[in-house]
């Protein structure tokens, strides 16, 4: 079993719509969780980090469940401009890892 | 401001042969990592340097790969002899933080190699 793993999708949806999609890890000494953005042949850029208590940026959520130990992602009033793959990232400070998840692909159509 | 820079781009190279990646990370940033990307694994950390000292080098594949940061900004990952299952997207990227990695990652625009 990978240590983090991402439902790879593609999840197409329209714009305007609300998406969520979950990552779930298995280490329970992971530290840090964060979602960053891929798009198609480009780096990838921090979108958000998560915290336990969740946190909000705009139309993104972020929310941490370590009982459940996974991670989510709420993307609200989705735009053709979200279309991209969104990776979920697992550190372990105290054994320097970091683990990033495969991706999920977001597909929004008009 | 500049990011953080990789050269060259894209790389072709022939099986057998000897292939230095370049990386500068962004002024001020004293952690630097370095990174692997294709379609079967995913991206995977190879190496990271915290004040440009190997801290963990436990995911470089195998002896043919070496990485090396003589100064702050400046790093170069090398794969000695090349083969084609290296192929991939190569990574640089850096932080400014601790050892601890809980800091924002800056990514390169990577060094795309295929390997015949």
């Amino acid at each position: 079993r990978k240590e983090v793993e991402q439902d790879p999708g593609p999840f197409n949806v329209p714009e305007g719509a609300t998406v969520a999609f979950n990552c779930t890890y298995s280490n329970s000494a992971s530290q840090s969780f964060f979602w960053y953005r891929q798009d198609c042949r480009k780096e990838p850029k921090l979108l958000m980090s998560v915290y336990s208590s969740g946190n909000e940026d705009g139309r993104f959520t972020a929310q941490l469940n370590r009982a459940s130990q996974y991670i989510s992602l709420l993307i609200r009033d989705s735009k053709l401009s979200d279309s991209a793959t969104y990776l979920c990232v697992g550190m372990y400070s105290s054994a320097s890892k970091i683990i990033f998840g495969s991706g999920t692909r977001l597909s929004i159509r008009p | 401001d500049a990011g953080v820079i990789q050269s060259p781009r894209h790389e072709v190279t022939e099986m057998g042969q000897e292939v230095t990646l370049r990386c500068k990370p962004i002024s001020g940033h004293n952690s630097l990592f370095w990174y692997r990307q294709t379609m079967m694994r995913g991206l995977e950390l190879l190496i990271y340097f915290n004040n440009n000292v190997p801290i963990d080098d436990s995911g470089m594949p195998e002896d043919r790969f070496s990485a090396k940061m003589p100064n702050a900004s400046f790093s170069t990952l090398k794969i000695q002899p090349s083969e084609p299952r290296d192929s991939a997207v190569y990574f640089c990227a850096s932080s400014f933080g601790t050892r601890s990695m809980d800091y924002e990652q800056y990514f390169g625009p990577g060094t795309r190699l295929t390997v015949t």
